[in-house]
């Protein structure tokens, strides 16, 4: 199974809403990631977790937090967004441990469309 | 800072040509790997090189890393309208860098039957 799943796959809310996006994988990676992306644009790196722990926050504002139940899930909890948040959210993983490089080939899921009202 | 640039932006072809898109980098990666992605769809990893020099087929594409780790290329022989979409290169510079990929800009490719 190579698969990353997300969930919802199309998300539209208000500014003063509160909603969480959803992503699991089951390939056993002990990374994975959140990435914004822009139409047509490369993915922008959000947020990192290693074994379910916070490695890296690109200096990302409050209003996106993200939460790590367990090495299989990845939620983004979304408060107080702009409209400047709308954006596709990707989730990926990858392996954590070096192994011939292929440590960092990152499977993306199909990601979430947001729309921030 | 590690930048990949990559290029031709924006390619229109017709049906069965072939193309080139290049990713160059000043900067040394451990690893780089090749994307594609559809629109509204997450990117879905090609190929992945990891020795310099290397070369990788895959049915059409041809992907090359350089001797010195530092560029990449993607050559579509034939290109069919099925072969339409968001091409990203995306290099690792390994270590405590780990998570962290440096993407190129992207290429457009429109493929017109």
């Amino acid at each position: 199974d190579t698969e990353v799943t997300q969930t919802p796959k199309h998300l539209v809310m208000g500014m003063t809403n509160k909603k969480s996006l959803k992503c699991e994988q089951h390939m056993g990676h002990r990374a994975m990631y959140w990435y914004k992306q822009k139409a047509k644009k490369p993915p922008e790196l959000m947020f990192v977790y290693s074994y379910e722990k916070l490695s890296i926050n690109e200096s990302v504002p409050s209003r996106f937090s993200p939460e790590c139940p367990n090495s299989s899930l990845l939620n983004l909890h979304l408060h107080a967004l702009q409209p400047e948040d709308s954006a596709l959210y990707l989730c990926a993983s990858s392996h954590e441990e070096t192994t011939s490089g292929r440590a960092y080939e990152q499977f993306f899921g199909p990601g979430t469309r947001l729309t921030v009202l | 800072t590690q930048l990949l640039e990559q290029s031709p932006q924006f390619l229109s072809i017709q049906e069965g040509e072939n193309l080139t898109v290049y990713c160059n980098s000043s900067s040394v990666f451990s690893s780089l790997q090749w994307y594609r992605q559809e629109p509204g769809e997450g990117p879905v990893l090609l190929v992945t090189v990891v020795t310099g020099g290397e070369v990788k087929k895959l049915k059409r594409l041809t992907f090359q890393f350089g001797d010195a780790r530092k560029d990449s290329s993607l050559h579509i022989t034939a290109a069919q309208p099925g072969d339409t979409g968001l091409y990203l290169c995306a290099g690792s510079a390994g270590g405590t860098s780990y998570g962290k990929l440096t993407f190129g800009q992207g290429t457009i490719l429109t493929v017109h039957p």
